[in-house]
C-alpha cells in the first residue's frame, strides 16, 4: 500500500517561494508520474503538473509555467514542488498524487497548507 | 485549458439515484477514454471512484458507475447513502500529457 507523506504547513510572504515535499513509502519510482494539484479554500481542485522521478521529465499546466518547478530524488523516494513569486491567491492546500497505470490518481498525499500572508 | 464543466450542486434522498455530468470538448473528455472521478469529504484528500470512464477500483461499491457520451462524462450514484454527501470531481486527459479537472459538484443527501 503506497503512502505519500507531505511536508508540513507553510506561511510565506508575497513574492517569496515555497518548496513542498512528498515522500513515497512502500513505492518504487518507475514509469509512473507524480502530479501536484492544489485546492484554494472553498474552491475546486486545480491540476498543476507532473514530473517523472525516474527520468526527470516534467510537464506543467500553462497557468503555472515559469513559476513552478518539480523535482525528484529517487534515492529517498521524494518529490518536490517549488512555487515562486507567491501571490495571495496561491493560498491553498497542495496535494501530491501518483497517476498510475489505471490513468487515474489512486494514491494521494495528505495535503500541505500553504498560506501567503504579509 | 479550461476546466471541465460540472453542476455546482446535486441532491437526492436516501435510496435514490443521482447523476453528475462533466462536460468538456473533443480535445479532452471526447477525445480520450481517460476520465476519472473522485469523491472528497471535507478536510480529506480526494478518493478515486471511477477510472477510464467506467471502471471501478477494488473496494468501491458498485453503487458508483461511470459513462461517457461524446464530450460529456457522467457519474451515477445509486442507492444514495448519507456518507455519499461529499464533493465530486471529474478529471480528463487533455492531450500533450496534460490533465484537466472539473469545478466540482457538491452532492447533498436530503
Amino acid at each position: 500500500q503506497v503512502q505519500l507523506l507531505q511536508s508540513g504547513a507553510e506561511v510565506k510572504q508575497p513574492g517569496a517561494s515555497v518548496k513542498v515535499s512528498c515522500k513515497a513509502l512502500g513505492y518504487t519510482f518507475t514509469g509512473d508520474s507524480m502530479h501536484w494539484l492544489r485546492q484554494a479554500p472553498g474552491q475546486g481542485l486545480e491540476w498543476m503538473g507532473w514530473m517523472k522521478p525516474h527520468s526527470g521529465a516534467t510537464n506543467y499546466a500553462q497557468n503555472f509555467q515559469g513559476r513552478v518547478t518539480m523535482t525528484g530524488d529517487t534515492s529517498t523516494s521524494t518529490v518536490y514542488m517549488e512555487l515562486s513569486r507567491l501571490r495571495y491567491d496561491d493560498t491553498a492546500v497542495y496535494y501530491c498524487a501518483i497517476y498510475d497505470i489505471l490513468n487515474s490518481f489512486d494514491s494521494w498525499g495528505q495535503g500541505t497548507l500553504v498560506t501567503v500572508s504579509s | 485549458q479550461s476546466a471541465l464543466t460540472q453542476p455546482p450542486s446535486a441532491s437526492g434522498s436516501p435510496g435514490q439515484s443521482v447523476t453528475i455530468s462533466c462536460t468538456g470538448t473533443s480535445s479532452d473528455v471526447g477525445g480520450y477514454n481517460r476520465v476519472s472521478w473522485y469523491q472528497q469529504h471535507p478536510g480529506k484528500a480526494p478518493k478515486l471512484l471511477i477510472y477510464e470512464v467506467n471502471k471501478r477500483p477494488s473496494g468501491v461499491p458498485d453503487r458508483f458507475s461511470g459513462s461517457k457520451s461524446g464530450n460529456t462524462a457522467s457519474l451515477t450514484v445509486s442507492g444514495l447513502q448519507a456518507d455519499d454527501e461529499a464533493d465530486y470531481y471529474c478529471c480528463s486527459n487533455a492531450g500533450y500529457g496534460k490533465l484537466v479537472l472539473g469545478g466540482g459538484t457538491h452532492l447533498t443527501v436530503l
